[in-house]
């Protein structure tokens, strides 16, 4: 069984702090890693993917893999109220075609 | 706009009775696929299809039933042999063949037994 692990929280951070969100996976054959955030009652919004070890950013967001420890996170700087939802990593194992294996999600709350 | 509809956005079943969750999409993407999602839990997979007239199972298949007739549609049925149907269920599209391709959601139909 393939797995996706990720603290389910809750994580909670002060407005304008950074937040820190971290994900396991099973397989050292996994090829992509994918940051989704789910506000509470919407479908999931894809905020990053990354494939090569190392840090991948884009504005307040930054992607970090390590594939030799088998981890992903994800880092959101500046952290607004706005960023409250759920995060979930999701990763595409080798030989998987074009699914994606889900982690249970973490929930970030960011206070005012 | 181009994006991906699921209807009903509220369904119920009653006991013994299939219902059928639709999905299309005009975004013209060759792949689709159905995720259940419970109450703080992560996506897990139903089934998906890579191309029409083609479907293969996910993790959690039983009790589940799909076609796909169209590039565009791709409904799924809960079957009375799904005895735990409650969950909010997504469907998605993807296009290409690169490594970060992404998925696109649909706004999702939350299903609830009577």
């Amino acid at each position: 069984q393939k797995e996706v692990e990720q603290n389910s929280g809750p994580l909670s951070v002060p407005e304008g702090a950074i937040a820190s969100l971290n994900c396991t996976y099973s397989d050292r054959g996994s090829q992509s890693f994918f940051w989704y955030r789910q506000y509470s009652g919407k479908s999931p919004e894809l905020i990053m993917f990354i494939y090569s070890n190392g840090d991948k950013e884009d504005g307040r967001f930054t992607a970090q893999l390590n594939k030799a420890s088998q981890y992903v996170s994800l880092l959101i700087r500046d952290s607004q109220p706005s960023d409250s939802a759920t995060y979930l990593c999701a990763v595409r194992y080798s030989g998987s075609a074009r699914q994606l294996t889900f982690g249970s999600g973490t929930q970030l709350t960011v206070l005012p | 706009d181009g994006g991906i509809t699921q209807s009903p956005k509220y369904l119920f079943r009653k006991e013994g009775q299939n219902v059928t969750l639709s999905c299309e999409q005009n975004l013209n993407h060759d792949a689709m696929y159905w995720y259940r999602q419970d109450p703080g839990q992560g996506l897990r997979l139903i089934y998906y299809s890579q191309i029409v007239n083609d479907f293969q199972k996910g993790d959690i298949a039983e009790g589940y039933s799909v076609s796909r007739e169209k590039k565009e549609s791709f409904p799924l049925t809960v079957t009375s042999a799904q005895k735990n149907p409650t969950a909010f269920y997504l469907c998605a599209s993807s296009s290409g063949q690169a490594t970060g391709e992404k998925l696109f959601f649909g706004s999702g139909t939350q299903l609830s037994v009577l």
